[in-house]
């Protein structure tokens, strides 16, 4: 079964940094690009991040440039994603998503960014 | 960025009824667009692909179009456990962009 695990979300401070993990199972992980996607409480889907395979390009939302970090590891089937400066905008499910088609999804984890 | 604008926000509907939610592009993005469903607290689950593939798994209510830079989801006769949010995304240049969302309520 395709699956995939976020984990590493909870609680911070303004200006403070977090990092995320995605753990892959059931496919080739190191044939897929990925993804970062998130939520804020009651709003709608955000795009964040897209790693190609080998880590050769990354792409990122705007809102995120320069203060997020996407990366993976093949030899480990998992994904990460690095957040410093965090700020209180960023306060989202965070979900990752395999494929440049984002086909499947994982169920997310919470980052809340509070005083 | 390529903006899309999802239609309507909200809708009401009962069970076995026909709906249409449309997304429409800012430019073109030729059939490189999903159409996802997402009910609370849960993941979004993608029901269509390539604009009129459907998923894997998925009912055959569920069906997409595309017509230039207009996108169509068609439900064909609405079932209890079709209640929920659904999304557009649009995967053709970055940074990909989401519709609004539009949820579906009962009537």
């Amino acid at each position: 079964e395709v699956q995939l695990v976020e984990s590493g979300g909870g609680l911070v401070k303004p200006g403070g940094s977090l990092r995320l993990s995605c753990a892959a199972s059931g496919f080739t992980f190191s044939n897929y690009g990925m993804n970062w996607v998130r939520q804020a409480p009651g709003k709608g889907l955000e795009w964040v991040s897209f790693i190609t395979t080998s880590s050769g390009y990354i792409h990122y939302a705007d809102s995120v440039k320069g203060r997020f970090t996407m990366s993976r590891d093949n030899a480990k089937n998992s994904l990460y994603l690095q957040m410093d400066n965090l700020r209180a905008e960023d306060t989202a499910v965070y979900y990752c998503a395999r494929h440049l088609k984002l086909d499947v999804w994982g169920q997310g984890t919470t980052v809340t960014v509070s005083s | 960025d390529i903006q899309m604008t999802q239609s309507p926000s909200s809708l009401s509907a009962s069970v076995g009824d026909r709906v249409t939610i449309t997304c429409r592009a800012s430019q073109g993005i030729t059939n490189d667009l999903g159409w996802y469903q997402q009910k609370p607290g849960k993941a979004p689950q993608r029901l269509i692909y390539a604009a009129s593939s459907l998923q894997s798994g998925v009912p055959s209510r569920f069906s997409g179009s595309r017509s230039g830079t207009e996108f169509t989801l068609t439900i064909s006769s609405l079932q209890p456990e079709d209640f929920a949010t659904y999304y557009c995304l649009q995967h053709n240049s970055y940074p990909y962009t989401f519709g609004q969302g539009t949820k579906l309520e009962i009537k």
